[in-house]
């Protein structure tokens, strides 16, 4: 199965901070990424999917990238409503579609 | 909209077994794949199993493959989650999620959760 190996495992920053989260795969995945927001008791929201594409109704200052085995999820500038853990979760080929470990973000 | 519903979950001995179910409205439920995953207390987000619209192709992970069984009523709108030989391991808080395609893909809506506790 495809390991994804995200980073960090938590982050703290500042309201209006640029945030960068990472995700690595273990082997090629091409541009299959999708990168989720989930908050405690909450369902996830997909956020991008295809690495790069953001869903619909998400706002614009989330944005994501990369291709192959090396990916990023960025917030351009965070908002007190972007308190969540995220995850990045990789879709090649055939299931299993493992998700990274998460990334729990908080404000300072 | 789309809504998805999930329900069964509860307690449970190890080795015993529970159904979950997850109702959906909202979209034509047969054009898309449906997928499970679950979270354990403390841990991520981790994927389960996942059935094409047609239901002829379905998948899980290594860690339930032989013990749970995925399954869908296109009548019904509803997918289920059989789970036999339940361990400790199995407690976690179970989505159902849509794809957004016939193909198992990645999910675009989710459900609440349905607790599953597995205890002796």
């Amino acid at each position: 199965d495809i390991q994804m190996t995200q980073s960090p495992s938590s982050l703290s920053a500042s309201v209006g901070d640029r945030v960068t989260i990472s995700c690595q795969a273990s082997q090629d995945i091409g541009k299959y990424l999708n990168w989720y927001q989930h908050e405690p008791g909450k369902a996830p929201k997909l956020l991008i999917y295809e690495a790069s594409n953001v869903e619909t109704g998400v706002p614009s200052r989330f944005s994501g990238s990369g291709s192959g085995t090396d990916f990023t999820f960025t917030i351009s500038s965070l908002q007190p409503e972007d308190i969540a853990t995220y995850y990045c979760q990789q879709y090649n080929d055939l299931p299993p579609y493992t998700f990274g470990q998460g990334t729990r973000l908080e404000i300072k | 909209e789309v809504h998805l519903l999930e329900s069964g979950g509860g307690m449970a001995q190890p080795g015993g077994s529970l159904r979950l179910s997850c109702a959906a409205s909202g979209f034509r439920f047969y054009s898309y794949a449906m997928t499970w995953v679950r979270q354990a207390p403390g841990k991520g987000l981790e994927w389960v199993s996942g059935i094409t619209g047609s239901g002829g192709d379905k998948y899980y992970a290594d860690s339930v493959k032989g013990r749970f069984t995925i399954s869908r009523d296109n009548s019904k709108n509803t997918v289920y989650l059989q789970m036999k030989s339940l361990r400790a391991e199995d407690t976690a808080v179970y989505y159902c999620g849509k794809d957004w395609s016939m193909a198992v893909s990645g999910c675009d809506s989710w459900g609440q959760g349905t607790l599953v506790i597995v205890s002796s």
